[in-house]
């Protein structure tokens, strides 16, 4: 595709599920990023992929989130056992390059009642 | 956690103005600067790059400047439009970690 896609776009879960939010990045771009956005802040760090290995997941916030990127492509970030601080809009990005500026999806909107 | 501050948080001016707003990063272990514009239900879209002490950057009405030395940025609009209302964002590199600040929200007054 032309840009960054996310799927689903909503996601409304109950407290304690499981889910799964997936990145297909711009073709040929080798950096992948995850971020969280809560409301009225700005886009918070979770994890940066270079090829299929994580090179910084530092930001993620516990060991209830955990992402993969096994071909080096698409990405999927999975969370655990949601808890309603969960909720947020998790946004991908890619780039060609750290250094090159990144490319956001659409982002996923993810509600834990 | 590095700490990326924008200022103003929220800025109004009649179109034409021009305007300036600050980025300020902590200028220890400094490997990139990116500028963002986010439209309400857009995704942020990419303005500039900026790696080297000193750089300025242009791109139409809309221009940067970089010093790493003591840790800001400045993003200048000349001659500001009803469009280019959106949220600006910088985001600080340190390494493999990217540190977004919390905008700053523009809005051109017709």
């Amino acid at each position: 595709g032309a840009g960054v896609s996310q799927t689903p776009s909503n996601k409304v879960t109950e407290k304690g599920k499981y889910v799964e939010l997936r990145c297909d990045p711009i073709s040929g771009h080798t950096a992948l990023y995850w971020y969280r956005q809560s409301l009225g802040q700005g886009p918070e760090f979770l994890i940066y992929f270079q090829g299929t290995g994580a090179a910084d997941d530092s930001g993620l916030p516990n060991d209830r989130f955990f992402a993969v990127r096994p071909e080096g492509s698409v990405s999927t970030l999975k969370i655990q056992r949601t808890e309603r601080g969960d909720s947020a809009v998790y946004l991908c990005a890619s780039s060609l390059q750290v250094t090159h500026p990144q490319y956001f999806g659409p982002g996923t909107r993810l509600t834990v009642l | 956690i590095l700490n990326v501050e924008q200022s103003p948080q929220s800025l109004h001016v009649q179109e034409g103005d021009s305007t300036n707003f600050t980025c300020s990063f902590p200028s220890s272990n400094f490997y990139a600067l990116h500028w963002y514009r986010w439209e309400t239900a857009k995704s942020p879209e990419a303005l500039f790059v900026m790696t080297l002490n000193g750089d300025e950057k242009k791109k139409g009405r809309i221009s940067a400047t970089l010093n790493t030395k003591e840790g800001y940025s400045y993003l200048y609009i000349k001659g500001s439009q009803p469009e280019d209302s959106a949220t600006y964002l910088c985001a600080s590199i340190t390494g493999n970690q990217f540190y977004f600040g919390t905008g700053t929200s523009l809005t051109v007054i017709p």
